[in-house]
């Protein structure tokens, strides 16, 4: 079975920092781009960083663009999200999701399947 | 960027009914790289359609997505208890953004 498993997501204080991590099983992992997605309570989803199977590709959201860095290590099939400078718009359920399909030449970008079950991550004072 | 619109906000119908959502991309959408997200409360999205068109492993045919260019839509042609949810559409052309989302609640 495919699944993908958040963990790291808490409370943090504005202006500090919170590494997310995504445990992957059930297939090749390095075969495939990997997304985070967010989504802020009551809100709708938003995509926030992708990165290529090999890392050679790495792409941002423009809100969290140089304080957000996504990474991946094959061997431990896992997925991480270092987050910095956080605010308090940061807060939101974060999700790690799979990507199918979409334009050869833009890692990243694609269909998600499957979602993991998300973390939440809360900034507040 | 290109801004996705769904319509309508919320749609009020009744089990056995048939839903039909909109998915309007704010520029033309290549090759129907668009996909569209099933959410239920307290649940992770869950992919639908991809392609526009193309059903899910394991999506009843109930389902169905259709359009092209700027305008694409979801329709449920007998909506069962479970159908009720939130719906989002995703385009995977340019970048990735997704609309804001369609919820289906109950009558």
């Amino acid at each position: 079975e495919v699944q993908l498993v958040e963990s790291g997501g808490g409370p943090v204080k504005p202006g500090g920092s919170l590494r997310l991590s995504c445990e992957a099983s059930g297939f090749t992992f390095r075969s495939y781009a990997m997304n985070w997605v967010r989504q802020a309570p009551g809100k709708g989803l938003e995509w926030v960083s992708a990165i290529s199977g090999s890392s050679s590709d790495r792409h941002y959201a423009d809100s969290v663009r140089g304080r957000f860095t996504i990474s991946r290590d094959n061997a431990e099939n896992s997925l991480y999200l270092q987050m910095n400078s956080l605010r308090a718009e940061d807060t939101a359920v974060y999700y790690c999701v799979r990507v199918l399909g979409g334009p050869p030449a833009a890692a990243g970008a694609g269909w998600f399947d499957p979602w993991g079950q998300g973390t939440l991550v809360t900034v507040s004072s | 960027e290109i801004v996705l619109t769904q319509s309508p906000g919320t749609l009020s119908l009744s089990p056995g009914e048939r839903a039909t959502l909109s998915c309007r991309a704010s520029q033309s959408v290549s090759n129907n790289y668009l996909a569209w997200y099933q959410q239920k409360p307290g649940q992770a999205p869950r992919l639908l359609i991809y392609g526009a068109s193309r059903r899910a492993t394991g999506i009843p045919d109930r389902f169905s997505g259709s359009g092209s260019g700027t305008d694409f839509s979801l329709t449920i042609s007998r909506l069962e208890p479970e159908d009720f949810a939130v719906y989002y559409c995703q385009q995977y052309d340019s970048s990735i953004t997704f609309g804001p989302g369609t919820k289906v609640d109950i009558k």
